[in-house]
């Protein structure tokens, strides 16, 4: 148990389903982080939060849309997605961007898009 | 752009045997991550580190800030240690997140 809970762990949604992923975080940081995983590749970037505040989309398709109410919950609202955006949805946070802060992950959301 | 390296991809050991997984990178770093991910996916955090050393039980990680190298070591490695390891490199200011490397698949047979 890392401190960062994700939801659902799995996700099926047709192409022109509407779903949201939640990343909830009671650990006090103020730096959280959408990562995709596909397989055979390595992690990827996909948005950062800090404060509450979109620092970084490292360019992500607009049918992802992050949203970050406040510093402890971060969503990710997927629509008309396809089916190659299948693949591990992971969510992090940290104490800050700034220095060597230790990063925790939450368990993923594995995401099928039929 | 970061280039992180992990070799072996795969590596398949018998219980008890020391294990090594060696990590490169390109580009000056602030700090480096080693992370165990399990097959249900959740990734958990082993080691961050900067410089030199650390040991936590039977994991050792290793820098060479100079030669851009890190080692992540298993000792008397068991079953249990079979997973997906990663080195993750962070460069200055963090708002890139971290860079990873594809990872190496542990399996630790009995």
């Amino acid at each position: 148990e890392t401190g960062v809970t994700q939801t659902p762990r799995h996700l099926v949604m047709g192409m022109t389903n509407k779903k949201s992923l939640k990343c909830e975080q009671h650990l006090g940081h103020n730096a959280m982080y959408w990562y995709k995983q596909s397989a055979k590749k390595p992690l990827e970037l996909m948005f950062v939060y800090n404060f509450k505040e979109q620092t970084e989309n490292n360019s992500v398709p607009s049918r992802f849309s992050p949203e970050c109410p406040n510093s402890s919950h971060l969503f990710l609202h997927l629509h008309t997605l396809q089916p190659e955006d299948s693949a591990l949805y992971l969510c992090a946070s940290s104490h800050s961007l700034w220095g060597d802060t230790e990063a925790f992950f939450g368990q993923g959301t594995r995401l099928t898009v039929v | 752009k970061n280039e992180v390296e992990q070799s072996p991809q795969n590596l398949t050991a018998q219980e008890g045997e020391f294990i090594t997984i060696n990590c490169s990178y390109s580009v000056g770093i602030s700090a480096l991550h080693w992370l165990q991910q399990h097959p249900g996916g959740g990734i958990v955090s082993l080691f961050m580190l900067s410089s030199g050393k650390k040991k936590h039980g039977r994991l050792i990680a290793t820098i060479n800030i100079q030669e851009k190298h890190s080692s992540l070591h298993i000792t008397a490695s068991h079953p249990r240690d079979s997973a997906v390891y990663i080195c993750a490199v962070e460069e200055g200011g963090g708002a890139d997140g971290l860079t990873f490397g594809k990872g190496t698949h542990l399996i630790i047979q009995p």
